[in-house]
């Protein structure tokens, strides 16, 4: 079972540049989001998706676009990247609210550098 | 404003040592409060989650408890494969959706 899982796992990008992260999950969760984590910030909520076809911006959503057009994958885009994107970005999943224990599921990180 | 704030930024312990970590919080309202655990280079995973003051919950060495501020972690005698980062989130009543992260506490733990 693969869980979360996010590609690629790795990227250097000049600024300006664009790309995507792409992240797919396996557990039929409902909701899926994306974070930045930076040294002594915590993690910082991009984007989520409450469902397939959905999408809400987060803390920190400047940037960034996403979409989810399969339940299974949520896509984080860069369009212009900058070097205040430097960052390492996690993906999660989880069950609607009220199943479970309420828990996210992470990936297990794309690290990104903007020259 | 809803805020997580972790003490200590770092800890180091012997092998044996017992101590506890904090997660002190301020939140409209709290649907429930995690702790997760982040190797280096890895995603964060999930230990507990607490949803009422007083309760707790354990884990081989691992226990949590909450009150209606803080939450607190502790290790009973740790060994070094306790060493890691311990993220504590919380969750609102007002949107699900959204958890608020501390910016956790770097255990070691030397044999």
């Amino acid at each position: 079972n693969a869980g979360v899982t996010q590609t690629p796992k790795f990227r250097v990008l000049k600024t300006g540049q664009s790309m995507t992260l792409l992240c797919a999950q396996d557990m039929n969760h409902e909701y899926m989001y994306w974070y930045r984590q930076d040294p002594g910030m915590g993690l910082r909520l991009i984007h989520y998706s409450v469902g397939e076809g959905t999408t809400a911006k987060g803390e920190v959503p400047d940037g960034y676009n996403v979409s989810r057009l399969k339940k299974q994958n949520f896509l984080l885009g860069l369009e212009s990247a900058a070097p205040s994107q430097t960052s390492v970005y996690f993906c999660a999943s989880s069950y609607r609210p009220g199943q479970n224990t309420g828990e996210l599921f992470f990936g297990e990180g794309s690290r990104l550098t903007v020259l | 404003e809803d805020q997580v704030t972790q003490s200590p930024e770092a800890l180091r312990l012997q092998e044996g040592e017992s101590s506890s970590l904090n997660c002190s919080y301020t939140v409209s309202g709290l649907r429930g409060l995690f702790w997760y655990r982040q190797d280096p280079g890895k995603g964060p995973e999930f230990l507990f989650t607490l949803y009422s003051a007083g309760e707790e919950k354990e884990k081989e060495r691992l226990k949590a408890t909450l009150t209606k501020k803080e939450s607190f972690l502790h290790i009973t005698a740790p060994k070094p494969e306790d060493s890691a980062t311990y993220l504590c989130a919380v969750q609102p009543q007002y949107n699900f959706n959204k958890f608020y992260f501390g910016s956790g506490t770097k255990l070691n733990v030397k044999p």
